[in-house]
């Protein structure tokens, strides 16, 4: 099984900065196949990037993705209030797994 | 626009069988891979499984033994049963659309429904 580590837990930052935030996986696999997803409170979490760096369908551009092998990163340039949430990546080369997931909170 | 919604009941005894329902609505269920996807503070987004209403069903290797799918591409529902419920089990279950291509990302979510298990 491809474990995915995230780093960090949280992230405390103010609206207006940027937030990088971490994917490890246990073993390499293409980059074709990370997504990340956004999750807020009470709901169920929304595609944001797949294929390690394509936008899905209506996400901002201030969302972007890159890495490959092992280590994948998902950037977010600058924070709008509404970005605060918990954000997981997740691969699908190899069945499918997970991240624990990366809490952005207000500074 | 496709939606999914999950329905079934939100307590389970322990031992018990769980049986969840998703019905899609403004699409059809012949193409994609249909998928269970549940969510706990212990196990956080763990995949249950898909299927495909030809391709057929693939499982998560730890659930496998007590998983079931299904499909009913006329009613444009899909199905999950889960045996032998325990404490484990008691989660927020989704019901989720991925790509037709076999290796995509989950597009499309239902809200969720929470089980719990208990007696």
């Amino acid at each position: 099984e491809i474990v995915l580590t995230q780093s960090p837990g949280t992230l405390s930052l103010s609206p207006g900065e940027r937030a990088t935030l971490s994917c490890r996986a246990s073993q390499s696999f293409s980059s074709s196949y990370l997504a990340w997803y956004q999750q807020k409170p009470g709901q169920a979490p929304r595609l944001l990037i797949y294929a390690a760096s394509i936008r899905a369908a209506g996400i901002p551009d201030r969302f972007s993705g890159s890495g490959s092998g092992t280590d994948f990163t998902l950037t977010i340039s600058r924070l709008e209030p509404e970005d605060f949430a918990v954000y997981y990546c997740q691969q699908y080369d190899t069945s499918r797994t997970f991240g624990q997931g990366t809490k952005v909170e207000i500074k | 626009q496709v939606q999914l919604q999950e329905s079934g009941p939100g307590l389970v005894k322990p031992s018990e069988t769980l049986s969840l329902t998703c019905t899609v609505s403004g699409g059809s269920t012949k193409s994609y891979y249909w998928t269970w996807i549940r969510q706990s503070a212990g196990l956080g987004l763990q995949w249950i499984g898909r299927i495909h209403s030809t391709r057929g069903a693939n499982y998560n290797p730890y659930l496998k033994s007590r998983v079931t799918m299904s499909v009913d591409t006329s009613n444009s529902q899909f199905s999950l049963k889960l045996n032998s419920m325990t404490a484990v089990d008691t989660a927020v279950y989704f019901c989720v659309r991925e790509g037709s291509s076999g290796k995509d990302a989950f597009d499309i979510w239902g809200q969720g429904t929470m089980v719990s298990v208990s007696s």
